[in-house]
């Protein structure tokens, strides 16, 4: 059974960068059947997908986002990660990291979420 | 993008009720339609996809339908574990989106 476990700083500075990692374990990150994706939900809203990525090649950002965040794929230490780069306060939220169906698009699973705060 | 509008934005409900939720895409999706329950604290959980299809472990009272543009979500006997929660999303374009989400309450 494939599980997700992101990892990364809780606590960022304005104007620098968040990175998180997603290790995913029980099944291969190389798998052509599915894309692995970064989501967020600020504080008491909802859900706001940011990025998804197959480990060898076509990668989708949300627009909004787009000129701020890179997400990449390490298939020798089957793991992914997201950089969002000057963040503010705005960028506080729920970060979630999941595997996408690349059949039809949906999300499953997911991990468990990590709160990241934006503050100095 | 294509927006996706849920309703209502909450409800209220008793144990053993029949609760249906509603999602409604701005534009034609054809099937490309999930929903997910999540309860405080935890990440979402796929409940059905491709607008009616129950993801392996999910309780059959639990069932999805529609297609095109309206879908909606129907428990057909509420149990305590249920308030929640609910999201759809579509995926019927690389660029994803998500309802605003319902949150089922006890009556």
């Amino acid at each position: 059974q494939v599980q997700l476990q992101e990892s990364g700083p809780r606590l960022v500075k304005p104007s620098q960068t968040l990175s998180l990692t997603c290790t995913v374990s029980g099944g291969s990150i190389s798998s052509a059947n599915y894309y692995w994706s970064w989501i967020r939900q600020h504080p008491g809203k909802g859900l706001e997908w940011i990025a998804y990525k197959y480990s060898s090649g076509s990668t989708y950002y949300n627009p909004s986002l787009k000129s701020r965040v890179t997400i990449s794929v390490d298939t020798s230490k089957n793991h992914f990660s997201l950089n969002l780069t000057s963040v503010t306060a705005a960028d506080t939220a729920v970060y979630f990291c999941a595997r996408v169906s690349s059949i039809e698009i949906w999300f499953d699973p997911w991990g468990q979420g990590t709160l990241v705060t934006v503050s100095s | 993008d294509i927006q996706m509008t849920q309703s209502p934005s909450s409800l209220s409900a008793s144990v053993g009720d029949r609760v249906t939720i509603s999602c409604r895409a701005s534009q034609n999706i054809n099937n490309y339609l999930n929903w997910y329950q999540q309860k405080p604290g935890e990440a979402p959980k796929l409940l059905i996809y491709a607008a009616s299809t129950l993801q392996r472990g999910v309780p059959s009272r639990f069932s999805g339908s529609g297609s095109g543009t309206d879908f909606t979500l129907t428990i057909s006997s509420l149990r305590p574990e249920d308030f929640a929660t609910y999201f759809c999303q579509q995926g019927y374009t690389t660029r994803i989106t998500f309802g605003q989400g319902t949150r089922l309450e006890i009556k």
